[in-house]
């Protein structure tokens, strides 16, 4: 079945640090590519999205390629602020049910 | 506009009593509707969804059961509480828009 492997945290970064979220998928189609954002206390938030391979999502100074030669969607963010501070998910969606299938989620920590 | 509700947001209950959520969607019709789970320090699992009324789909054999009386409208039960049914539990649904899956902000369940 379909599946996310996600880079381990917790991540610690002081400000203006670059930000590197690894994530690899397994899928049998052609899946829809996500990652959620998950302050504290508070629901998830769709970050960005691509829906296709070598689409690019972009928001709030956040990127991630949908490369599928390598099967990834890696996350980055040139400079994070404390702001940042959150649990990053990656997720994909079976084409088939639009079932969501997430990764453990990424736990980032940025120090002013 | 299209939104969804989730409540309560925090639960404190016993050991062996029932549960009841409730998820609540406004602004759309017949929307795909999801039941999540996030234990402590893991990612989110898939318990149920739901494509239309009465219908339901569990991903996982568990102690809890969905139900969706109304078009908009998604229930998560149990009849006896267990101690690993604490966690942070999240009602979604699929837009058919560019934002793709909505969540609900969330309820934490404690069983004590």
């Amino acid at each position: 079945g379909d599946s996310v492997t996600q880079m381990e945290g917790p991540v610690t970064l002081s400000e203006e640090a670059f930000l590197t979220i690894n994530c690899t998928y397994t899928a049998t189609g052609y899946p829809s590519l996500f990652w959620y954002v998950q302050y504290p206390g508070e629901g998830l938030q769709l970050l960005l999205k691509a829906t296709k391979a070598d689409d690019k999502g972009s928001n709030k100074g956040f990127e991630a390629t949908y490369r599928k030669e390598t099967t990834s969607f890696h996350l980055e963010k040139g400079s994070v602020q404390v702001s940042d501070s959150a649990v990053y998910f990656c997720a994909l969606s079976d084409p088939a049910d639009y079932k969501l299938s997430f990764g453990a989620g990424t736990t980032v920590t940025v120090r002013a | 506009s299209q939104t969804i509700h989730q409540w309560p947001a925090t639960l404190v209950q016993p050991v062996g009593s029932p549960l009841s959520l409730e998820c609540t969607v406004e602004g759309t019709s017949n929307p795909n509707l999801y039941w999540y789970r996030q234990a402590a320090g893991r990612g989110l699992q898939l318990l149920f969804y739901s494509v239309g009324i009465g219908q339901i789909s569990s991903e996982v054999p568990q102690n809890l059961s969905a139900s969706r009386p109304q078009d908009r409208q998604f229930i998560l039960s149990s009849k006896k509480l267990l101690l690993s049914d604490s966690g942070f539990y999240l009602c979604a649904w699929l837009g058919w828009t560019a934002r793709g899956y909505t969540f609900g902000s969330g309820t934490r369940l404690t069983v004590v």
